[in-house]
Formats: C-alpha cells, sequence, structure tokens
C-alpha cells in the first residue's frame, strides 16, 4: 500500500461543476502540498497544509490532521483547469516529500 | 514569489553523450535541491538530494556515477546525465525549499537519448 493513496485517478467534468479530489496518507506529517502539473510538465505549487483549509481563487484545500486526509476543491470549474493535481506530504523529519499518484482532470466546455 | 529557473527545457542527444540540466534559484537561496525523473503517466520519483556544498544523497537504486549531481552555489544545481543510454530517456524536474518553506518546481528538462 502506498504512502499517499489519491482518489480518483481519473475525472471528467462539465465546465461549471463542483470537483473533488481526494488524498489519504498512511505516515506521520509535517505538512500537505497539493500541486498541479500543466500537460507542458510544469509544476505549480498551489497550498501547503498543515492544519484547516486554504482558499485561493476557485481553489479550496482542506485537510484532517487526525483523518490523515485531505481534500482539493474546484469551484465553478473551467477548462483551463484541466490538469494533474498531485497531493505530497513531507514526513515529520526531514525535507523530502512523498507524492501520491496524481488524479487527471479533464474540464470540458 | 520564488522561482527555479531550469534549462534545457527540452533536449535530444546521441547514445553515449552527456546532458547537463541547471537549475537556478532566481530569487532566493536553495540549500536544498531535489531532483525527480518522471515516467509518462506516472508520479515524481525523487533519484537525489543535493545540499550547497556537500555531495548528494542518492535514493537507492539511483547509479550516482550515471546521474552526477552538483550543487557548488546556493543559487546552481546541475544534473548530469552520464553516457546517456535510450532507457535514460525520461522527464526530470529539480525542485528546491523556498522561503516560505514551500516548495518551488522547475519547469522540467524533456530528454530524448536517440
Amino acid at each position: 500500500k502506498n504512502e499517499v493513496e489519491q482518489s480518483p485517478q481519473n475525472l471528467t467534468a462539465q465546465e461549471g461543476e463542483f470537483i473533488t479530489i481526494n488524498c489519504s496518507y498512511s505516515v506521520g506529517i509535517s505538512a500537505l502540498h497539493w500541486l498541479q502539473q500543466h500537460p507542458g510538465g510544469g509544476i505549480v505549487s498551489l497550498f501547503m497544509l498543515s492544519s484547516g483549509k486554504k482558499k485561493h481563487g476557485r481553489l479550496i484545500a482542506t485537510i484532517n490532521i487526525q483523518e490523515k486526509h485531505s481534500s482539493l476543491h474546484i469551484t465553478a470549474s473551467h477548462p483551463r483547469d484541466s490538469a494533474v493535481y498531485i497531493c505530497a506530504v513531507r514526513g515529520a523529519a526531514g525535507n523530502k516529500l512523498t507524492f501520491g499518484g496524481g488524479t487527471r482532470v479533464l474540464v470540458k466546455p | 514569489g520564488a522561482v527555479v529557473s531550469q534549462h534545457p527545457s527540452r533536449v535530444i542527444c546521441k547514445s553515449g553523450t552527456s546532458v547537463k540540466i541547471e537549475c537556478r534559484s532566481l530569487d532566493f537561496q536553495a540549500t536544498t535541491m531535489f531532483w525527480y525523473r518522471q515516467f509518462p503517466k506516472q508520479s515524481l520519483m525523487l533519484m537525489a538530494t543535493s545540499n550547497e556544498g556537500s555531495k548528494a544523497t542518492y535514493e537507492q537504486g539511483v547509479e550516482k556515477d550515471k546521474f552526477l549531481i552538483n550543487h557548488a552555489s546556493l543559487t546552481l544545481s546541475t544534473l548530469t546525465v552520464t553516457s546517456a543510454h535510450p532507457e535514460d530517456s525520461s522527464f526530470y524536474i529539480c525542485s528546491a525549499r523556498d522561503r516560505g518553506i514551500g516548495y518551488t518546481f522547475g519547469s522540467g528538462t524533456r530528454l530524448t537519448v536517440v
């Protein structure tokens, strides 16, 4: 079993729909990161969470430390949101990130 | 915000030659740089962690003589793929811890060995 599990692996939505991506982890962490990778390969860091909830534009990220679970929500999805979204956790000690398998999101116009 | 510049973005080389990939932190000092490899439709695989002024720490199964990492300054880390073979063809990407204790990623290098 991977230390970081994401679901779903693939997601197709119509423009305007609400999207939720889930991430579960099995290790103690100091922070959880949500990343966005566009088709060209570049990766953008969206959120870093250690507790609670963060919002940036149409993106919302939440984390429940007790349940070892995080969600990334996209409200009013748009075709430009089409990308791979990756959950990554940083362990309690050290700088290394452990990555989930990614969720490939396609938003159709 | 923090920026990591990675070059080249795309390179094609002949089998047996070496290729150098550079990552520069443009507006912050990156004491630690991470080098990843990514196969198509797979997640990132950590290859090594480089620390400025010291030897890189390689992950299990990564050949240190094949993937040479140099982190000679606080703003520059390089990955050299030596004696490249077609199986080394992949997407390589670097990342650095930034001031906000987040991670900033380079734009990646797509290496094709022919």
